[in-house]
């Protein structure tokens, strides 16, 4: 079975300060991975997708995450996040054959300070 | 194109009543996703549709949860009866592809807010 660990629930940091929300995922076979965003009251959104190919994936809004197999992480990093970035962030993970079934973590609020 | 429709957006109930929630997903798309979201936790499948079919509801507590998707189209979740641990945000969401599809993007719809007194 699949499980996805984020070990940080909140991240407080201030506006044009780098982030770093992590996330560990644990499968036995192959893998794809996804960050979602969700701001107040809203559904989620998907934010970046790992699905194969190049390990380092990108967002339009200039967050990027590395899909890195041996220490089965999926790391999201932003190099100077802003007031707006403020949300709770998701990282889930699917496996090839698994019929679409996500398995999300339990989330990092991200909280941006002036 | 429009996105995952969701409603009530808000339902406060007493426990032991029932309830229901209704979605329409992005339109031509196959596979339907219910999800409960309790406050803290990350969303939960309860049950996955391609087309009016069931592929998984093994997480669907079926005493008292049910869903349909009659049509292939639209889908609604009922819980009978209802219990304080059933306050939470029920997810809806949608994806292009049937579950062995190539693709994998999940979109999902505003949610309903359940709050079981």
């Amino acid at each position: 079975a699949q499980s996805v660990t984020q070990l940080d629930s909140q991240v407080p940091v201030f506006e044009e300060a780098p982030v770093e929300l992590r996330c560990n995922y644990s499968s036995s076979v192959s893998v794809y991975l996804f960050w979602y965003v969700q701001y107040p009251n809203q559904g989620l959104q998907l934010l970046l997708k790992y699905l194969s190919g190049s390990t380092l994936v990108k967002s339009i809004n200039g967050f990027e995450a590395e899909f890195n197999k041996s220490q089965t992480s999926f790391h999201l990093r932003k190099p100077s996040v802003h007031i707006s970035d403020t949300a709770e962030y998701f990282c889930a993970v699917t496996f090839t054959g698994g019929g679409n079934k996500l398995t999300f973590g339990t989330g990092t609020q991200l909280k941006v300070e002036l | 194109e429009a996105g995952v429709a969701q409603s009530p957006r808000y339902k406060i109930i007493e426990k032991r009543q029932s309830v229901a929630f209704w979605c329409n997903p992005i339109s031509g798309h196959a596979t339907l996703y219910w999800y409960q979201q309790i406050l803290g936790q990350g969303p939960k499948l309860l049950i996955q549709f391609q087309n009016n079919g069931v592929v998984d509801d093994s997480q669907l507590p079926k005493d008292r949860f049910s869903a349909e998707r009659l049509k292939g189209v639209d889908s609604t979740l009922k819980i009978q009866p209802a219990k304080l641990e059933d306050s939470a945000v029920y997810l809806c969401a949608s994806s292009p592809g049937g579950a062995g599809g190539a693709t994998y993007e999940q979109y999902f719809g505003p949610g309903t807010r359940l709050t079981v007194t």
